[in-house]
């Protein structure tokens, strides 16, 4: 079946710095991955389309120079969370469609919880 | 655009006793439906969808949902939960045009009690 792999799972880092969060596709080819965002008690917020060798579209309200992405290949998307703030701490879940499960069904990753001193 | 409304934040319920978690959802185009399961800090798991075709949809661990095009709903079903069911349910929704566009509901907490 479809694999989608996540890390880092958990990632502590100071104000000011800055983050990168990975997202590969394991056993099948994504050329579009999705990127969202979880607050506590509260549903997934996409934030942005990732392409594969085109930039990424994003919802409006989600600042793209605060969160960089990058689809450098077929199986592997990265978010990065630049000069990361507090406010940025949250539940980061990528997710993939393609491979077995079809083109219109998304495999989701496990998840990236952010938390920002 | 789409939106999925489900009313019930959470669900208590004691074991082997029937659950329903409501899910209602608006579109101005046809729809494809999902649920979607969520245990704490991990990410979802597919439970079930709807594409087409027959709008009883059965899936993993003995859920099943319907699609009631006429009232929006897609509810969930299980005629009998376990302890491990006790998890975040989410409802979601894309549609023909932008399939791989998803929107999701707010969640349901079911709670599922000894």
């Amino acid at each position: 079946g479809a694999v989608v792999s996540q890390h880092p799972s958990r990632v502590i880092c100071k104000s000011g710095t800055s983050v990168k969060i990975e997202c590969r596709s394991l056993d099948f080819q994504a050329t579009t991955m999705f990127w969202y965002r979880q607050f506590p008690k509260q549903s997934l917020m996409l934030m942005a389309t990732s392409n594969e060798g085109s930039k990424a579209t994003y919802e409006q309200g989600v600042e793209k120079d605060k969160f960089l992405i990058n689809h450098a290949s077929l199986t592997l998307s990265t978010l990065t969370v630049t000069s990361a703030h507090p406010e940025d701490s949250s539940f980061y879940i990528c997710s993939a469609s393609g491979g077995m499960s079809g083109a219109n069904v998304l495999t989701f990753g496990a998840g990236s919880r952010l938390t920002v001193l | 655009a789409q939106s999925v409304t489900q009313l019930d934040s959470q669900v208590p319920v004691f074991e082997e006793a029937p659950v329903e978690l409501r899910c209602n959802y608006s579109s101005s185009v046809s729809v494809y439906l999902f649920w979607y399961v969520q245990y704490p800090n991990q990410g979802l798991q597919l439970l079930l969808k709807y594409l087409s075709g027959s709008t009883l949809v059965k899936g993993i661990n003995g859920f099943e949902a319907e699609f009631n095009k006429s009232q929006t709903s897609f509810h969930l079903r299980k005629p009998s939960v376990h302890i491990s069911d006790t998890a975040e349910y989410l409802c979601a929704v894309s549609d023909l045009y932008n399939f791989n566009k998803f929107y999701f509901g707010s969640g349901t907490k079911l709670n599922v009690k000894p």
